[in-house]
C-alpha cells in the first residue's frame, strides 16, 4: 500500500510540551506532507518535504524525513491548546497513474490539555 | 476559510437513493479532488478533474460519478446509495494540479449519512 501509517494513533500532552508523530510508509515518494484536520472540519496543508530533503521547519513546526527508513515525523514545539486536532501524513509518487495523487495515513489524535 | 465551498454541510438519505455533492474550488484553481473519509477506510482519493477533464481516479465506485464544468465547479454524483457509503466527502481545490507539490485546499466538507 502506498499510504502512511501514522504513530502514535492518539497523543496526550500538556500545553508547553512538545509533540512528536510519526509516519511510516512503504513505497517510493517524490514528496511527504504533513495537514492537519480539526474535528469533522476541512484537512489544511501544513508543511511538504521532498524526498532529497531530510529535515523543514515552519514556525513550530519541525518535519524530519529519513528515505532509506522510508518514515518521517513532525514534531510540534511549544504546543498550544489550540493544536487539538488530527495529523496526518500524505505521500505522493509522482509517476503514470499516482501523478499528483495523495495517499493519506489515519492519523495521529493529539490532544493538548492547558 | 480555504476558499473552497461545499454544499450541502449535511445530506440525511435513504439507501437506494441517489444524491448529489457541490463544489466550488478557489478562485483561479483549474483541479478539484474528491476524497471520501469514513472510520473503516480513512480518507480515500476517489477522483481529481484539471480543468473540466478528468485526470486521475482512484476508489471510486462505479455507483458514484463526478464532473466539473466549465465554470470550474464540480458536482460528485452517489447513486444507488448503501449504508456502507455513509462518510464526509471532502472536495479539494489546487492550481494547477499537474503535480502533487500543488498545495490541495479542502473545503469544509459534506457529511452524508445513509439511513
Amino acid at each position: 500500500s502506498q499510504q502512511g501509517e501514522e504513530d502514535p494513533q492518539a497523543l496526550s500532552i500538556q500545553e508547553g510540551e512538545n509533540a512528536t508523530m510519526n509516519c511510516s510508509y512503504k513505497t517510493s515518494i517524490n514528496n511527504l506532507q504533513w495537514y492537519r484536520q480539526n474535528s469533522g472540519r476541512g484537512l489544511v496543508h501544513l508543511i511538504l518535504i521532498r524526498s532529497n530533503e531530510r529535515e523543514k521547519h515552519s514556525g513550530r513546526l519541525r518535519v524530519t524525513l529519513d528515505t532509506s527508513k522510508k518514515s518521517s515525523s513532525l514534531l510540534i514545539t511549544a504546543s498550544r491548546a489550540a493544536d487539538t486536532a488530527s495529523y496526518f501524513c500524505a505521500t505522493a509518487w509522482d509517476r503514470g497513474s499516482t501523478l499528483g495523487r495523495l495517499y493519506f495515513g489515519r492519523g495521529t489524535q493529539l490532544t493538548v490539555w492547558p | 476559510d480555504s476558499g473552497v465551498t461545499q454544499t450541502p454541510k449535511h445530506l440525511i438519505t435513504a439507501t437506494g437513493q441517489r444524491v448529489t455533492l457541490r463544489c466550488s474550488p478557489r478562485s483561479g484553481d483549474l483541479s478539484v479532488y474528491w476524497y471520501q473519509q469514513s472510520l473503516d477506510q480513512g480518507l480515500q482519493f476517489l477522483i481529481q478533474y484539471y480543468n473540466g477533464e478528468e485526470r486521475a481516479k482512484g476508489n471510486i465506485l462505479e455507483r458514484f460519478s463526478a464532473q466539473q464544468f466549465p465554470d470550474l465547479h464540480s458536482e460528485l454524483n452517489l447513486s444507488s446509495l448503501e449504508l456502507g457509503d455513509s462518510a464526509l466527502y471532502f472536495c479539494a481545490s489546487s492550481y494547477p494540479g499537474t503535480s502533487s507539490t500543488d498545495t490541495q485546499y479542502f473545503g469544509p466538507g459534506t457529511r452524508l449519512t445513509v439511513l
